[in-house]
């Protein structure tokens, strides 16, 4: 089955500061991975994916993953962090064989401090 | 830019009554689907539907559960008799085509079942 884990509940940085949020999968065959954002009162917005090819995946508003295969990690990562930054973030898998089904973590607070 | 558009965003309802959530997926979307997300934990999958009819569904989506496309526009989902258990988020999102494309969500609606 696949599955996605993030570790930490919540993750607190000051603004300026480097930022990680940790994902783990668990898959059969190569993973179909995606980094989602949701701010309060809001719906689930895209902000990068890895489907193949460079193992650096730049999305959305500076965020940048890290596909690793040996540590079957997808972290999130940003240099520089902002307190707009704030938010919760959700790791998710797709469904190698089945398009339709998308495994969601169970999020991770980011609490950018100015 | 499309997006996804719910309605309402907060419904309050009886144990028993029946209740139905509007979205209007991206306009040249092919796929849609419905989550939850129970407070507090994981956002959960629920239901694909496309070229008019389910194409999966998720343990949750029992009989209580339906989805329809009454028209070119509209997706909704149905709860037939809810239960206390059934107070969630509910996001509808919605995918172009069958490729590796990202699905966008809408900004949810809040289902309070007393």
């Amino acid at each position: 089955a696949q599955s996605v884990a993030q570790p930490e509940d919540q993750v607190n940085v000051a603004e300026g500061n480097p930022l990680t949020v940790k994902c783990t999968y668990s898959v059969s065959g190569n993973p179909y991975l995606f980094w989602y954002v949701q701010y309060p009162n809001r719906g689930l917005q895209f902000l990068l994916k890895y489907i193949t090819g460079d193992n650096l995946v730049k999305g959305s508003y500076g965020f940048e993953a890290e596909f690793n295969k040996s540590q079957t990690s997808f972290h999130l990562k940003k240099p520089s962090a902002l307190v707009s930054d704030s938010a919760l973030y959700f790791c998710a898998v797709r469904d190698r064989d089945n398009f339709n089904k998308f495994y969601f973590g169970s999020g991770t607070k980011l609490n950018v401090k100015p | 830019e499309p997006e996804v558009t719910q309605t309402p965003s907060h419904q309050v309802t009886q144990m028993g009554q029946e209740v139905i959530l509007r979205c209007v997926p991206i306009s040249n979307h092919l796929y849609f689907y419905w989550y939850r997300q129970i407070l507090g934990q994981k956002v959960e999958f629920l239901v694909s539907f496309y070229n008019n009819e389910i194409s999966e569904k998720s343990e949750i989506f029992d009989d209580q559960f339906s989805v329809e496309r009454p028209d070119g526009s509209n997706f909704t989902l149905k709860i037939r008799s809810t239960k206390l258990e059934d107070s969630a988020m509910y996001f509808c999102a919605s995918r172009m085509d069958s490729s590796y494309n990202e699905q966008f969500f809408g900004p949810g609606t809040r289902l309070t079942v007393l």
